[in-house]
């Protein structure tokens, strides 16, 4: 098993509609995570960090963690055509660096 | 404040040949962080810095790749000699604590003919 899974997309939605991203993590020592999104040519960007079972919001974005079925996700709302990148999920390992995924595509279809 | 900073933007060399990237992290970070990126295998982490001292560097390719971290403010890698399978964008990233997220520079891109 792969230390951090994401389905590759690409994931493709229309204009305002809700994006999910989901991601599986295999150490179930780690204790922080985090989403980044990386636009084609650019360097990964930190969009959200979750530490805690449950959901953590920020504006359109939306963090989801459950540490009992190691399964990081993210939402996004009301998606635009900027959104369109790939989204990278990282996961602190306990030996303290950072296991990131493959990344999903996403594309936002006006 | 200024973000994680690489050196240079863009690389072609011929195989063969000494390559040196640069990387200034974050000040105040104590952690500094050095991967590769291709298409076939993601983001890779070749070596990993805490308070200056290598920590984990499983994911150094072979022995032709090297890294130092002489002082909290500087960092090189260095490929000698480089091959075309060495051709990725190299990224540096540093952060603050260990829980803390990574901040990336804007990668080199490397080509090696």
């Amino acid at each position: 098993q792969k230390e951090v899974e994401q389905n590759s997309g690409p994931l493709s939605v229309p204009e305002g509609a809700i994006a999910s991203l989901n991601c599986t993590y295999s150490d179930r020592g780690s204790q922080s995570f985090f989403w980044y999104r990386q636009y084609s040519g650019k360097s990964p960007e930190l969009i959200m960090s979750i530490y805690s079972n449950g959901d953590k919001e920020d504006g359109r974005f939306t963090a989801q963690l459950n540490k009992a079925s190691q399964y990081v996700s993210l939402l996004i709302r009301d998606s635009q055509p900027s959104d369109s990148a790939t989204y990278l999920c990282a996961v602190n390992r306990s030996q303290g660096n950072l296991i990131f995924g493959k990344g999903t595509k996403l594309s936002v279809k006006p | 404040d200024a973000g994680v900073i690489q050196s240079p933007r863009h690389e072609v060399t011929e195989m063969g040949q000494e390559v040196t990237l640069r990387c200034k992290p974050i000040s105040g970070h104590n952690s500094l962080f050095w991967y590769r990126q291709t298409m076939m295998r993601g983001l890779e982490l070749l070596i990993y810095f805490n308070n200056n001292v290598p920590i984990d560097d499983s994911g150094m390719p072979e022995d032709r790749f090297s890294a130092k971290m002489p002082n909290a403010s500087f960092s090189t890698l260095k490929i000698q000699p480089s091959e075309p399978r060495d051709s990725a964008v190299y990224f540096c990233a540093s952060r603050t604590g260990g829980d803390q997220p990574q901040h990336f520079g804007d990668g080199t891109r490397l080509s090696i003919l």
